[in-house]
């Protein structure tokens, strides 16, 4: 049965980077059947996506987001990680992995905080 | 870019009774005769609950009162028999590689 489980720290600086990665179980990253991506809701916000990874190589990145957002893959531990640097506190927000072919299955969610 | 809009925001519904929403893409999510396009249900303090994909399949697990249609730019989604549990924020999803959502409609009960 297909899992995913985001980790990583909880609370993050002003400027520096957030990294976050997905564990996955059930399924290879490097099947060519789906996009592995991640998502992220601010509180008491909408659903924004982050971007999407590829055959752990293509990506695709939310415009807003492009400059500072990097997602890689590692076959060798099933996992997909993500990458957002020069955070402020508009950066806090749960931050969901998940797994898209024809239907989709995310992750539980962590909430990352931006704070000094 | 493409944009995804729902309407309406919010709706309050009787239980017992049917409710609809209604999501817009600004360009056709039809594609190889198929329609990328998933419904999401997020239960208060829950991730979101994939309930339909490619514009009109239930997932699995997922009650009948649930239904989604449409092609091409315009999708809706149909709940039947609306009950208590039913509350939350729906939201339309475009994918599969370039994931864009709705501004979600918060659903409560009257």
């Amino acid at each position: 049965q297909l899992h995913l489980q985001e980790s990583g720290p909880g609370l993050v600086q002003p400027s520096e980077t957030l990294s976050l990665t997905c564990t996955v179980s059930g399924e290879s990253v490097s099947s060519t059947a789906y996009y592995w991506g991640w998502i992220r809701q601010a509180p008491g916000k909408g659903l924004e996506w982050i971007g999407t990874i590829y055959q752990t190589g293509t990506t695709s990145y939310n415009p807003s987001l492009e400059s500072r957002v990097t997602i890689s893959s590692d076959t060798s531990k099933n996992q997909f990680s993500l990458r957002l640097t020069s955070v402020s506190a508009a950066d806090t927000a749960i931050y969901y992995c998940a797994r898209k072919g024809y239907t989709a299955t995310w992750g539980q969610g962590i909430l990352v905080t931006v704070t000094s | 870019e493409t944009v995804m809009t729902q309407s309406p925001l919010s709706l309050s519904v009787t239980p017992g009774e049917t409710a609809s929403i209604s999501c817009r893409s600004s360009q056709t999510l039809l594609h190889r005769g198929n329609n990328y396009l998933d419904w999401y249900l997020q239960r208060p303090g829950q991730s979101p609950q994939l309930l339909i994909y490619l514009g009109s399949n239930r997932a699995s697990g997922v009650p009948d009162r649930f239904s989604g249609s449409g092609s091409g730019r315009d999708f809706t989604l149909t709940i039947s028999r609306v009950e208590a549990e039913d509350v939350g924020v729906y939201y339309c999803m475009q994918g599969p590689q370039i994931w864009t959502f709705g501004q979600g409609t918060k659903v409560e009960i009257k």
